[in-house]
């Protein structure tokens, strides 16, 4: 029973221009989303998260944005660079980030030169 | 501020073998929680500890354990290895209760176990 699902395992995007990287959910009980990026060999790093009485959230070239009707969130990243190449996994929690995480299978960003 | 750090980083056992993971905590967290994460998977919640005490547990078997210490360091002991443990667990510290709360978890670079 996936409850997080990120259905593209891959995408490639050219250096300057926008990444979006998508998460969808299916359990409603889930009130804090959050997005990590994981290189190889290294645990997952804290990029940014949205609670979800917001839909919207930035932080430098980072934005999240919430749609709670669809059971949908986003990351932005723009401009994309090349040390964004990683995988980036959503993560959902039904209390706040220090609570139990339901992860997503992740997507493979590369960034192109 | 130190990060969260995890020993050893990579182990072999073979099957029906036990194993125990080690992990410190970043400075100032009370919280740890445990995650296994298979080849091509996201990671999935094993069980946290706050308190010394277990506060929620994911759906693993009763043969993996965890203790949290007074340093709130913590250790994941699981029994009897099979094949299919094979993974990287990850050791996550957060912080919870008090005026400072961290509503983030923040990961360790995890322990490879391969179990042949």
């Amino acid at each position: 029973d996936q409850q997080v699902k990120q259905n593209s395992p891959s995408l490639s995007v050219q250096e300057g221009r926008i990444s979006i990287l998508n998460c969808d959910y299916t359990n409603s009980m889930f009130d804090y989303f959050l997005w990590y990026k994981k290189y190889p060999a290294e645990g997952p790093t804290f990029l940014i998260s949205i609670s979800s009485i917001k839909d919207k959230n930035e932080d430098g070239r980072f934005t999240v944005f919430l749609n709670k009707s669809a059971k949908h969130l986003s990351l932005h990243i723009v401009p994309s660079q090349p040390g964004d190449s990683a995988v980036y996994f959503c993560a959902a929690s039904r209390a706040f980030g220090n609570e139990k995480l339901t992860f997503g299978t992740g997507t493979r960003l590369t960034i192109i030169p | 501020e130190t990060g969260v750090t995890q020993s050893p980083t990579h182990l072999i056992k073979t099957r029906g073998q036990q194993v125990t993971l080690r992990c410190s905590s970043q400075s100032g967290h009370n919280t740890v929680s445990w995650y296994q994460q298979a080849l091509g998977q996201g990671p999935q919640f094993i069980f946290q500890y706050y308190r010394e005490e277990e506060n929620g547990r994911g759906n693993f078997p009763p043969r993996f354990s965890g203790l949290q210490f007074p340093n709130y360091s913590s250790e994941l002991n699981v029994n009897a290895l099979e094949l299919d443990d094979s993974a990287l667990y990850l050791c996550a510290s957060s912080h919870k209760g008090g005026s400072k709360v961290s509503d983030t978890q923040y990961f360790g670079p995890g322990t490879r176990l391969t179990v042949l």
